[in-house]
């Protein structure tokens, strides 16, 4: 089963507004890793944040983690016609993720310019 | 991940037909993961190793079997494919300390 929902499922705006993806996941994780992908291409990973960090922050990219909640948020600023993908959140569980990723199901980002 | 590589691309085949997917990695990672995506879904995990000695399951590993030739390599086989097989299938590496993966470019499969 797949652990993390992503919410919108599709988000379109407008370049240079910034863009909101929500996850939330049900099971204690070791941490929580962001991925963009291009249409029908491989994965690219984004930024990873630990069960004990709350905020990261990595160029223009936003990461937020509440355990209480079981939430974490992927703010875009200053979006731009390049990000256009699907972002998906995956967790590690709380043994350590030797048993691999647990994916949701994707926000569809489109930024119209 | 470039470091990551899938052979073939791209795959049409038959109903019945035993298909085998490639996965190289020069990243020296122990670990290796094959998933499938299929549209609209994230992806989810079929068969995960170790090391040469280790292979399990994953959450869809039914009508699917590997083989870890070596530290670089993994395969994944469909010893019959079947229509709802077609999916995009995905090997990705981990690294130990983080969890934090490296995917290939994917190999998408239809099965006819």
């Amino acid at each position: 089963s797949q652990q993390g929902e992503e919410d919108p499922q599709a988000l379109s705006i407008q370049e240079g507004e910034n863009a909101t993806m929500n996850c939330s996941y049900k099971t204690s994780i070791n941490n929580l890793q962001w991925y963009r992908q291009n249409s029908g291409r491989g994965l690219v990973h984004l930024i990873l944040i630990r069960s004990n960090e709350r905020e990261k922050h990595s160029g223009r990219l936003r990461v937020t983690l509440d355990t209480s909640k079981k939430s974490s948020s992927l703010l875009i600023t200053a979006s731009r016609a390049a990000d256009t993908a699907s972002y998906f959140c995956a967790t590690v569980g709380a043994g350590g993720g030797a048993d691999g990723l647990t994916f949701g199901k994707g926000t569809h980002l489109i930024i119209q310019p | 991940d470039a470091d990551v590589t899938q052979t073939p691309r791209n795959r049409i085949t038959k109903t019945g037909k035993r298909i085998m997917l490639e996965c190289s990695q020069t990243k020296g990672h122990d670990r290796m993961y094959w998933y499938r995506q299929d549209p609209g879904l994230g992806l989810r995990l079929i068969y995960y190793s170790f090391d040469v000695k280790d292979i399990n399951k994953g959450e869809i590993s039914d009508g699917y079997s590997v083989s870890r030739q070596a530290q670089a390599k993994f395969s994944l086989s469909l010893e019959s494919a079947i229509p709802n097989q077609t999916a995009l299938y995905f090997c990705a590496t981990s690294d130990l300390t983080s969890g934090r993966q490296f995917f290939g470019p994917g190999t998408r499969l239809t099965v006819l």
